[in-house]
Formats: C-alpha cells, structure tokens, sequence
C-alpha cells in the first residue's frame, strides 16, 4: 500500500532560522505531490505542488520543494521563516494506482511552532 | 464565501446515538471526498464521490458510515450508533473533474463521542 511518511512531528525554530521538512513516499510508479498547510483554527490549504517537470517546486509564502525521484522524497523548505509560518504541515501523495482521481494519501504532519 | 462549507462544526453525542454531517462543495466542483482526521495524524481517506456516484469507500468506512450526495451537490455523512473511536475531525474536501489534483479543504466537522 502506499504511504507517506514525515520525519519530525515537532519542529521548533527562531524566526529567520531555515527550515526543511521531510516526505518520503512508497510508491513505484508516477507521482503527485503536495505540501498542504493548515494554520491555527484555519482548514487545509494547499502550500504547493508537483505533477512533472521541473524537480524544484515554488509555492506560496516564499516555501519550496524539490522532488528527488530516486530517494522518493518531497521535502519542503524556506530560507527564513517567520512566526506566521506556525502551522502544521502535512505531505500528500496521489497516485496512478488511486484510479486518477486525485485521492490523496497524507502523511502524519509535522506541527512547527516558530519563536519570535 | 465560495469555499468549502461544513455544518455542524462541532458535534457532542452520546455513544449510541446517530450523527450527521452536511457539506457543500465549491459549487462548480464536481468530485467531493470525505477524510477522516484523529489527533496526531493526518487526513485518512473516507470516501469519493464523482457527481452523485459514489466511487470508492475505504476499509476504514464501516456498516455504521453512510455518505450520499443525491443530486451530485452537497452530500451527507452519517455514522449509526456512534461509538468512542468514532471521535475525530471529519473533513470535507472537492474538486474539479483535472490533473491538477487540488482538494480544496472545508473546516471540518469536529465529532465527540461521550
């Protein structure tokens, strides 16, 4: 079965500290992949994402991720962030085998609190 | 707001009893997915709907969990005889018939079961 896998639960980080967040999924085949982020009290919104072409992604917020398929990692990253960047995170994957209808299997999130 | 909407945001029950939960989608979305959401993890996949037909239920979705979408624009999700475990944050999410693979989230359905 598929699955996605995020290494820290808690990360904690000054502002203008950079941070990196990691995804790594199982799954052989072609991928789709996003960051999904969700502010405190706020619904799911989605950060960024990758379908094809070029590896290093660029979302909203000054946050990218670069896609290495040979690692089968998706990780997230900002130079410096800022308190507002307090959220939790979460990886999402969807895949051929989810019937190309955009199915998407979560990771358990990583919770980042940022300290002015 | 042309959002993702849920009602209610917060339900308490007693165990036993039946819930249900109401969500509207970004009314030119077509497809409409139910996650289920516990402490600590992240959004497990429910169910999905393209326009009224329902095309996939989880293994995690027992004979206790009915979700409809009659006319293929908001949909339900009920749960029978609620039990503890049944307690997490149901979310609601759509999107458009594409690659692009955006779900677009609603802010969900807070359930606990006393």
């Amino acid at each position: 079965a598929q699955s996605v896998s995020q290494h820290n639960h808690h990360v904690i980080l000054s502002e203008a500290a950079s941070l990196e967040l990691g995804c790594n999924y199982s799954y052989g085949g072609t991928v789709n992949l996003f960051w999904y982020v969700q502010y405190p009290g706020q619904h799911l919104q989605l950060l960024l994402k990758y379908f094809s072409g070029d590896p290093l992604v660029k979302g909203i917020k000054g946050f990218e991720a670069e896609f290495i398929k040979s690692k089968f990692s998706f990780n997230l990253r900002k130079p410096s962030v800022q308190w507002s960047d307090t959220a939790e995170y979460f990886c999402a994957v969807s895949t051929s085998f989810s019937g190309g209808y955009n199915k998407l299997i979560f990771g358990a999130g990583t919770r980042l609190a940022v300290h002015p | 707001d042309t959002g993702v909407s849920q009602d209610p945001r917060h339900k308490i029950t007693k165990r036993g009893q039946n819930v249900t939960f109401r969500c509207d989608p970004i009314s030119e979305h077509n497809r409409l997915y139910w996650y289920r959401q516990t402490l600590g993890q992240g959004p497990e996949f429910l169910t999905y709907f393209q326009n009224e037909a329902q095309l996939e239920k989880s293994r995690l979705l027992s004979d206790r969990f009915s979700a409809e979408r009659p006319k293929g624009s908001f949909s339900t999700l009920e749960i029978q005889r609620t039990e503890q475990g049944d307690s997490a944050m149901y979310l609601c999410a759509s999107s458009l018939t594409s690659a692009t693979g955006e779900l677009f989230f609603g802010e969900g359905s807070r359930l606990t079961v006393l």
